[in-house]
């Protein structure tokens, strides 16, 4: 079975600091990585993703993650915090169900939010 | 285009209605999905649909019965809901390759059952 663990259910930061959301997994196969931002009312956006063909992955909106294999983790930075980045954000892992379909399992989500 | 549509944008209906959820996505994509979420929840997997035929059934209430008339098109069925069925309810595609899992999520619908 596969699970993700989101660290911190509501991150605090000022507007131009570093975002560091937290994101450990656990799977007994590669996994397939992903971030996603949603904001109020809204559907999910994908942020990046990490299918093994580098550790480090850039995403949209300057946010990156680093895949790191030793730590189980995936965790999501952006070095400058904008007020736009509000939002909440969920990590999720991908099994296959049937070879072409996906199961995206969920962590809890972090709920950003940005200060002035 | 990474585009998923979701009509309507919202819809409140009594226990007795039956109303219908619509997603639409041309992206080629062979898989389509429902959830549901709560608020302040992770989207729950309802159903899975792989190349138009049901492959995933996550044990959901009959009240609720899904429908993929073409490769582009889900719908979403609702009839004798219950107030606890009111929730956002996304639809996702991917492209049903193997390797590519990634999620296309619909902007949604939120639904509220009086």
């Amino acid at each position: 079975a596969q699970s993700v663990t989101q660290l911190g259910s509501h991150v605090s930061v000022s507007e131009g600091a570093l975002v560091l959301l937290r994101c450990n997994y656990s799977s007994s196969v590669p996994p397939y990585l992903f971030w996603y931002v949603q904001y109020p009312n809204q559907g999910l956006q994908l942020l990046l993703k990490y299918t093994s063909a580098a550790t480090l992955v850039k995403g949209i909106n300057g946010f990156e993650a680093e895949f790191k294999k030793s730590e189980t983790s995936f965790h999501l930075t952006k070095p400058s915090a904008h007020m736009s980045d509000a939002a909440e954000y969920f990590c999720a892992v991908s099994g296959t169900l049937t070879g072409t379909a996906s199961k995206l399992t969920f962590g809890t989500g972090t709920r950003l939010q940005v200060t002035l | 285009d990474t585009e998923v549509t979701q009509t309507p944008k919202h819809l409140v209906m009594g226990m007795t209605n039956k109303k219908s959820l619509k997603c639409e996505q041309h992206m080629g994509h062979r898989a389509m999905y429902w959830y549901k979420q709560k608020a302040k929840k992770p989207p729950e997997l309802m159903f899975v649909y792989s190349y138009e035929k049901l492959s995933i059934n996550e044990s959901v209430p009959s009240r609720f019965s899904p429908e993929c008339p073409n490769s582009s098109l889900l719908n979403l069925h609702l009839h004798a809901l219950q107030p606890e069925d009111s929730a956002l309810y996304l639809c996702a595609s991917s492209h049903g390759r193997t390797g590519s899992y990634e999620q296309y999520f619909g902007p949604g619908t939120r639904l509220t059952v009086t």
